[in-house]
C-alpha cells in the first residue's frame, strides 16, 4: 500500500543539536500525526495536527501541518539521549479512513 | 487504562509450527489493527477490524496468516505453518472512530522462526 516518504531515513547527531525531519505525500491529507518508537516498544503518539498551517508544540518538539496539506515537519530542539528512536509520520484523509504511515526516520545520538 | 496488551512479548518457534499472537485492545475502541514491522519493509498493515468485523485483509501476506476478533476485547493473529521469513515484530493497535485521533499501539510480539 501507499506509504508516506520521510526524510532523512536516518540521522546521526550530537547531544544538544536541533533536529529537523519531514514527511511528504503526493496526495492531500486532512490530519497529520507524529509518532516515536523507542527501541523494543510500539510507536507512541507525540503530536496531532488537524489544520493546514497549524504549528503545535509538545515540550522540545514542534510539528507543522504544511500549507499544501501534502507535507508535515517535525523539529526537536536541544536533543537529549532519550530522543533516540524511530520517528514516524502518519496521515489520514478524513472520516474513519485508516492511517497511512511514513517510512520512518531513525535518530541516533553520537556520544 | 492499561493500554493495548499483547502477548507473548517474545516467541521463538520452529519452522512449520503454528503461532498464535494475542491482543487486547483498549476498552471502548472500535477499530483494531494488526501490523508487522521489519527492517526491510517498515510498518506493514496486515488487517484491520471495525466493531469486530474484518474490513480490509489485503495486507495479509498469504493464506498461512489468519486473524479473528471474536469479541470487542480480544483478537488473535495466527500463522500456520510458520516460516523463517515470518520473523518480525507484530504490533496490535486500536483506535476510536478510525485514525483521526491516532492509534494506540501495544508493545509488540517479537517472533523468531528458526
Amino acid at each position: 500500500g501507499q506509504q508516506l516518504n520521510q526524510s532523512p531515513q536516518s540521522m546521526f547527531i550530537q547531544e544538544g543539536e536541533d533536529v529537523s525531519m519531514n514527511c511528504t505525500s503526493s496526495s492531500i491529507f486532512n490530519t497529520w500525526l507524529w509518532y516515536k518508537q523507542d527501541p523494543g516498544e510500539g510507536p507512541v503518539l507525540l503530536i496531532a495536527l488537524y489544520k493546514a498551517g497549524e504549528l503545535t508544540s509538545n515540550g522540545r518538539l514542534t510539528a507543522q501541518f504544511g500549507i499544501t496539506r501534502k507535507d508535515s515537519f517535525l523539529n526537536i530542539s536541544a536533543s537529549i539521549p532519550s530522543d533516540v528512536g524511530i520517528y514516524f509520520c502518519a496521515g489520514q484523509r478524513g472520516g474513519n479512513e485508516k492511517l497511512t504511515f511514513g517510512t520512518g526516520t531513525r535518530l541516533t545520538i553520537i556520544p | 487504562d492499561a493500554g493495548v496488551i499483547q502477548s507473548p512479548r517474545h516467541e521463538v518457534t520452529e519452522m512449520g509450527q503454528e503461532v498464535t499472537l494475542r491482543c487486547k485492545p483498549i476498552s471502548g475502541h472500535d477499530y483494531l489493527f494488526w501490523y508487522r514491522q521489519t527492517m526491510m519493509r517498515g510498518l506493514e498493515l496486515l488487517i484491520y477490524f471495525n466493531n469486530n468485523v474484518p474490513i480490509d485483509d489485503s495486507g495479509m501476506p498469504e493464506d498461512r496468516f489468519s486473524a479473528k476478533m471474536p469479541n470487542a476485547s480480544f483478537s488473535t493473529l495466527k500463522i500456520q505453518p510458520s516460516e523463517p521469513r515470518d520473523s518480525a515484530v507484530y504490533f496490535c493497535a486500536s483506535s476510536y472512530r478510525g485514525g483521526g485521533a491516532g492509534y494506540t499501539f501495544g508493545s509488540g510480539t517479537r517472533l523468531t522462526v528458526v
